[in-house]
């Protein structure tokens, strides 16, 4: 079946610019997470999803970063106002969530391409 | 806060060699650890996981061991083909956040 998508693949953004990155879960997934991925670096936690819930933002790094998902399954991440340090991949991932059991384990996240940032 | 470190950052083997990639949690509430390789420029993709109330699980070539008491837990990859070459990922969560906590990689080169 398919898997999660994210557009667009990479954008370039002149700094003060904002930007809106897409997310496509895999369908019928509950959990819905976004992660920031530095160039060398491992993905990094930003918020994360329970159907249109957003139960933890723990991670976003300033007041610039807004994400949402409406209607439970289509999310987007926000940036406004962009500086040269938000520059990275970012990184959605989706996984079956809470209270369904079966033989693949509900944390198992399944991550899309990513969305390379650049800002100037 | 919660932490995982990864060892070594690089890595180089002959193809046919063992590989192995280690990992240390720092929260002992951790129950779920999976293991993603990355290729340059493309999705993380997972390749074995294992809980915390299992020690050890092998699929083919690739194998995961796990020490609650340390809060370690490792990758064997045995025989390396030059495919197995990419940058290497463990991750740890616990009940209710759901969240990963990411190692920082391990490139892995394998040598033909």
């Amino acid at each position: 079946g398919a898997g999660v998508s994210q557009s667009p693949r990479y954008k370039v953004a002149k700094r003060g610019q904002d930007v809106a990155l897409r997310c496509d879960p895999i369908s019928g997934h509950v959990s819905l997470f976004w992660y920031q991925q530095a160039l060398g670096q491992g993905p990094e936690f930003l918020t994360y999803f329970q159907n249109e819930a957003q139960l933890d933002k723990s991670g976003l790094p300033s007041d610039r970063f807004f994400a949402e998902r409406p209607e439970g399954s289509v999310s987007t991440l926000k940036i406004q106002r962009t500086q040269q340090e938000d520059s990275a991949v970012y990184l959605c991932a989706s996984s079956l969530g809470p209270g369904l059991a079966g033989v693949i384990p509900k944390e198992t996240q399944y991550f899309g391409p990513g969305t390379r940032l650049l800002v100037l | 806060g919660e932490n995982v470190e990864q060892h070594p950052s690089t890595l180089s083997v002959q193809e046919g060699d063992s590989a192995v990639i280690k990992c240390t949690y720092s929260d002992s509430a951790s129950n779920y650890f999976p293991w993603y390789k990355q290729e340059l420029g493309k999705r993380p993709q997972l390749i074995i996981d294992i809980r915390s109330n299992v020690g050890e699980k092998k699929d083919q070539r690739i194998a995961v061991t796990l020490n609650k008491t340390a809060k370690h837990f490792s990758l064997h990859i045995t025989e390396t083909q030059p495919e197995d070459s990419a940058v290497y990922f463990c991750a740890a969560s616990r009940p209710g956040t759901y969240k990963y906590i990411f190692g920082t990689g391990t490139r892995l080169k394998v040598l033909a």
